[in-house]
C-alpha cells in the first residue's frame, strides 16, 4: 500500500490528453513539492516534472504537472506511442521522514 | 556527462549480506545528496536511504538497522551495505542524485543509474 495513491492504469488514443492523479496528505504533498518520473519498459526511471510543474530540459512540453492542496496531477497532451510507460509521483513526507512514491500508473496508447 | 553506474547485485541466501556500489562521473558525490531507491519485480518504486552532504544518513523504516549507506570521497563512489537480507529485499536497486533548488527535501531524483539486481533466495 503506497503512501501516495495513483490509478493503476490510464489509456488514450494517439493525440488525446491523459491525466494521472496522485493523492497524498498534509504531511507530504500538502507541504512539499512533487516530482514525476517516467519508466519505459526495462529501463531506469527518468524525471519528467520537478517542483510540481517544472520540466527538465529535453522533456517535451506535452508533459505538464500541477498541484493543489494534497493532490497533484500529470497531464500528457498529444499522446504518442512512445509515451507508453509507467509513471510515478514522489514527494518528501515529514511524518515518515523520508521520500514516498505513488504506486505507479501504467499508460497504454490504444 | 553526469552518470551513475551500479554494481554488486547478486543472488544471496536469506540472512546473508551484500554490498552494492555506485560509481559517479561528471559530478562529485560528496557535494551532493545521494540516495538509493529499489523496485521489487513487477512492483513500484520504494525509497531506501539518503546520505547528506554532511555525511548524515536516513533510512526507510524497513531498512533501519540492516542497511548502511556510505560513500568514498576519494573514489567518488556511493555504497549500500545490506545485512540480514530477507526474501522481500529482492529488487533492482538504483542509486540516484537528489537535485534541488531551495531545500533538499523539495528535491527530485536525477540522474538515476541503470540499476543492479539483488535476489534473496535459498
Amino acid at each position: 500500500q503506497s503512501v501516495l495513491t495513483q490509478p493503476p492504469s490510464a489509456s488514450g488514443t494517439p493525440g488525446q490528453r491523459v491525466t494521472i492523479s496522485c493523492s497524498g496528505s498534509s504531511s507530504n504533498i500538502g507541504i512539499n513539492t512533487v516530482s514525476w518520473y517516467q519508466q519505459l519498459p526495462r529501463a531506469a526511471p527518468k524525471v519528467l516534472i520537478y517542483s510540481n510543474n517544472q520540466r527538465p530540459s529535453g522533456v517535451p512540453d506535452r508533459f505538464s504537472g500541477s498541484k493543489s492542496g494534497t493532490s497533484a496531477s500529470l497531464a500528457i497532451s498529444g499522446l504518442q506511442s512512445e509515451d507508453e510507460a509507467d509513471y510515478y509521483c514522489a514527494t518528501w513526507d515529514d511524518s515518515l521522514n523520508g521520500w514516498v512514491f505513488g504506486g505507479g500508473t501504467k499508460v497504454t496508447v490504444l | 556527462e553526469v552518470q551513475l553506474v551500479e554494481s554488486g547485485g547478486d543472488l544471496v541466501q536469506p540472512g546473508g549480506s551484500l554490498r552494492l556500489s555506485c560509481a559517479a562521473s561528471g559530478f562529485t558525490v560528496s557535494s551532493n545528496y545521494m540516495s538509493w531507491v529499489r523496485q521489487a519485480p513487477g512492483k513500484g518504486l520504494e525509497w531506501v536511504s539518503i546520505i547528506y552532504k554532511s555525511g548524515s544518513t536516513l533510512y526507510a523504516d524497513s531498512m533501519k538497522g540492516r542497511f548502511t549507506i556510505s560513500r568514498d570521497n576519494s573514489k567518488n563512489m556511493l555504497y549500500l551495505q545490506m545485512n540480514s537480507l530477507r526474501t522481500e529485499d529482492t529488487a533492482v536497486y538504483y542509486c540516484a542524485r537528489i537535485a534541488y533548488t531551495n531545500n533538499w527535501y523539495w528535491g527530485w531524483f536525477d540522474p538515476w543509474g541503470q540499476g543492479t539486481l539483488v535476489t534473496v533466495s535459498s
